[in-house]
């Protein structure tokens, strides 16, 4: 079966430091991979998504980017953390062929800047 | 772009009311749309989808109907028990994409 796993499950950092969250999937081949920001009263909001190795979209401009390194590894980081940065942070796959529109997400990653 | 709407929680119930949560959307093509369901303590799965106008889908006792001609994919359930509460968020995914677009999530409370 396929799990997603996803890590530091909480972080504080103070403002200006950098930030690496990963998320690695398994049990699957060439999954569509996302990253979500989870803020209060805001929903979901898409940061990026990628289709392939090397392969990352940008949904909005901001402090974050994305990384993915190997087929089932997705990387989230910023070299200098703002305070807005602050929020919860969930990855998710789904599958790259068929893609239903179904995501598979991660327990998340909560991320204080102070 | 797109964008999806949806009523602002928390909605609190007794339990067997009838709940509607109601949802409206913007596309520029034809998008399927979506209701995840995130429990405390537990990460977003998938509830509910329909992909075209006028289907039904269903889950747990849960119905949503795309409408297309009122953009519209409100969730309901006859009879809430207290395990429904959770925070409950509608997502559309456009022609040609492969992200979902969240709305904002409605926190659903049911008192015994």
């Amino acid at each position: 079966s396929q799990t997603i796993h996803q890590w530091p499950a909480t972080l504080v950092q103070p403002v200006g430091s950098p930030l690496s969250l990963e998320c690695t999937v398994e049990g699957t081949s060439n999954p569509n991979l996302y990253w979500y920001r989870q803020a209060a009263g805001r929903g979901l909001q898409l940061l990026f998504y990628s289709v392939g190795i090397g392969q990352i979209s940008s949904e909005v401009p901001q402090n974050l980017s994305a990384s993915r390194p190997q087929d089932r590894q997705f990387i989230l980081s910023s070299k200098k953390l703002l305070l807005s940065d602050s929020g919860f942070y969930l990855c998710a796959w789904s599958a790259g062929t068929t893609n239903t529109g179904e995501l598979f997400f991660g327990e998340g990653s909560r991320l204080t800047v102070l | 772009g797109d964008s999806v709407t949806q009523m602002e929680g928390p909605v609190t119930l007794s339990e067997e009311a009838f709940l509607t949560i109601n949802c409206t959307y913007t596309a520029t093509g034809y998008p399927s749309l979506f209701w995840y369901v995130q429990y405390p303590g537990e990460g977003l799965q998938l509830l509910l989808k329909a992909t075209k106008a006028d289907d039904k889908g269903s889950n747990k006792g849960f119905e949503a109907t795309y409408r297309k001609e009122t953009t519209s994919f409100h969730l309901e359930k006859g009879s809430v028990q207290v395990s429904d509460s959770a925070v409950y968020f509608c997502a559309l995914m456009d022609t040609g994409r492969r992200a979902l677009t969240f709305g904002s999530g409605t926190r659903l409370q049911v008192q015994p």
